[in-house]
């Protein structure tokens, strides 16, 4: 299967730990993003990166949210000091973006990764 | 700055009637505009999008929508629901002037079908 994965599916930290998850995109896309979900709630944007270049990142994330895409390909999302606020499911999506217009390709989302912040 | 709303947490159909799924959305110029679909415990599926062209569009699952710029809408609807069909749906939005450009979600619809 080539679809976009996330590892650890399922992470429980005590509050004020820190906590990273990856995301493997599909290979040739060059696009990733990162969205929070909480129950029965939209995804909520966080940052995405075109290739390893980050383009924006929600005012909403505070200092102790960073994302890095080092080599353009999987991505990492390191929540630092972590809350019981921060609890919730953190998903990846890639999707293949080719200029001068974007391919307005569709996201190819992984399944997620649940924070549980005790 | 763009946003989406889709003003009905929930929608309720009986099998083999019907269903509409209501988008509403704002973004500065000319939109990109997806659906997707959630089943419990699992990522979000791609249905369907308007880029341009034909204000209809056809995607999975029998499931289509209608473009209405004038009302800045993207309807998902569907002739016959099926109990399958039940699940979280988001529509979701892009502004098209430019490749930098992020994909922003609604806050999504349960659609129950009862048999």
């Amino acid at each position: 299967d080539t679809g976009v994965s996330q590892d650890p599916r399922h992470k429980i930290t005590k509050r004020g730990q820190n906590v990273t998850f990856r995301c493997d995109p599909i290979s040739e896309h060059n696009r990733l993003y990162w969205y929070r979900q909480t129950l029965g709630q939209g995804p909520e944007f966080l940052t995405y990166f075109q290739n390893e270049a980050q383009l924006e990142k929600s005012r909403l994330l505070s200092d102790r949210f960073s994302a890095e895409r080092p080599k353009g390909s999987f991505s990492t999302l390191e929540i630092q000091r972590t809350e019981q606020g921060d609890s919730a499911m953190y998903l990846c999506a890639s999707s293949l973006e080719s200029p001068p217009r974007g391919n307005t390709g569709e996201l190819f989302f992984g399944e997620g990764s649940r924070l549980t912040v005790l | 700055a763009q946003s989406v709303a889709q003003p009905e947490d929930q929608v309720n159909v009986a099998e083999g009637n019907p269903l509409t799924v209501k988008c509403t959305y704002s973004v500065s110029g000319n939109p990109y505009l997806f659906w997707y679909v959630q089943y419990p415990n699992r990522g979000l599926q791609f249905l369907l999008k308007y880029i341009t062209g034909d204000n209809l569009v056809k995607g999975s699952y029998g499931f289509e929508a209608e473009f209405n710029k004038s009302q800045t809408s993207f309807h998902l609807k569907k002739p016959s629901a099926l109990v399958s069909d039940s699940a979280l749906y988001f529509c979701a939005v892009r502004a098209s002037y430019s490749s930098a450009s992020k994909i922003i979600f609604g806050s999504g619809t349960r659609l129950s079908i009862r048999p």
